[in-house]
């Protein structure tokens, strides 16, 4: 059974720190998403990666992932408020370019951050 | 263009009713998927379709649950004899056809706004 385990689970940032989220999973998978959610909203898709080695970065946020070491990072740089939300990443058991479909998330890490 | 609908976005009932939620995908969109996600966790898997045949549907937790998507659009996710642990919000999400080019080929899912169920 596939596990996907993020952490840290909540992570309390002052505006303009630097910090890492990490995602870890258990089975082979060479595809991960991360996804965005806001109170009381829906999850808003943030970065597909789709190779080990991947990296894909969009403003203060930046995506790696390490196929080998079964390994997702969410790379926060010089946090802004605008960034609280819980995040998600999400493992599509997947091999040799086939996608099964099903997305296994972690729990989330709630982020929020402090002028 | 739009992105996928849920309806209602509320549902209230009591224990032992039946509900039906309904998933609009995007125009399109062949792969449906319906989710549930409990207060503070990630969502779960409960259904995937393509087309109009459920291609996995491990993740229903019992047979109380059904869904169904006649025409290959809209899907209705089905409880039946609802319980107080049924309370969560539901998830539909939809994503292209394989063999789309691009990285939506690669099964990146676009979420609706959810449907929250209470059970009392």
């Amino acid at each position: 059974e596939l596990k996907v385990e993020q952490n840290p689970l909540f992570l309390s940032m002052q505006e303009g720190k630097n910090y890492t989220i990490y995602c870890n999973y258990s089975t082979t998978s060479d595809r991960l998403y991360w996804y965005r959610q806001d109170p009381g909203k829906s999850l808003e898709s943030l970065f597909v990666l789709l190779s080990n080695g991947a990296v894909k970065q969009e403003g203060r946020l930046m995506a790696s992932l390490d196929t080998k070491a079964r390994l997702s990072t969410l790379h926060i740089t010089a946090a802004v408020h605008d960034l609280s939300a819980t995040y998600f990443c999400a493992v599509d058991k997947s091999a040799g370019g086939t996608s099964y479909g099903k997305l296994t998330f972690g729990q989330g890490t709630i982020l929020t951050v402090h002028p | 263009g739009a992105g996928v609908s849920q309806t209602p976005s509320n549902k209230v009932t009591e224990k032992g009713k039946y509900v039906e939620l309904r998933c609009d995908p995007i125009s399109g969109h062949t792969a449906l998927y319906w989710y549930r996600q409990s207060l503070g966790q990630g969502p779960e898997f409960l259904i995937y379709f393509q087309g109009t045949g459920a291609a996995d549907d491990s993740g229903l937790p019992n047979d109380r649950f059904f869904a169904v998507r006649p025409e290959g659009s809209v899907s209705t996710l089905k409880i039946q004899r609802t319980e107080r642990g049924d309370s969560a919000v539901y998830l539909c999400a939809s994503s292209r056809p394989k063999g789309t080019s691009g990285r939506s080929s690669y099964n990146e899912q676009f979420f609706g706004p959810g449907t929250r169920l209470t059970v009392l």
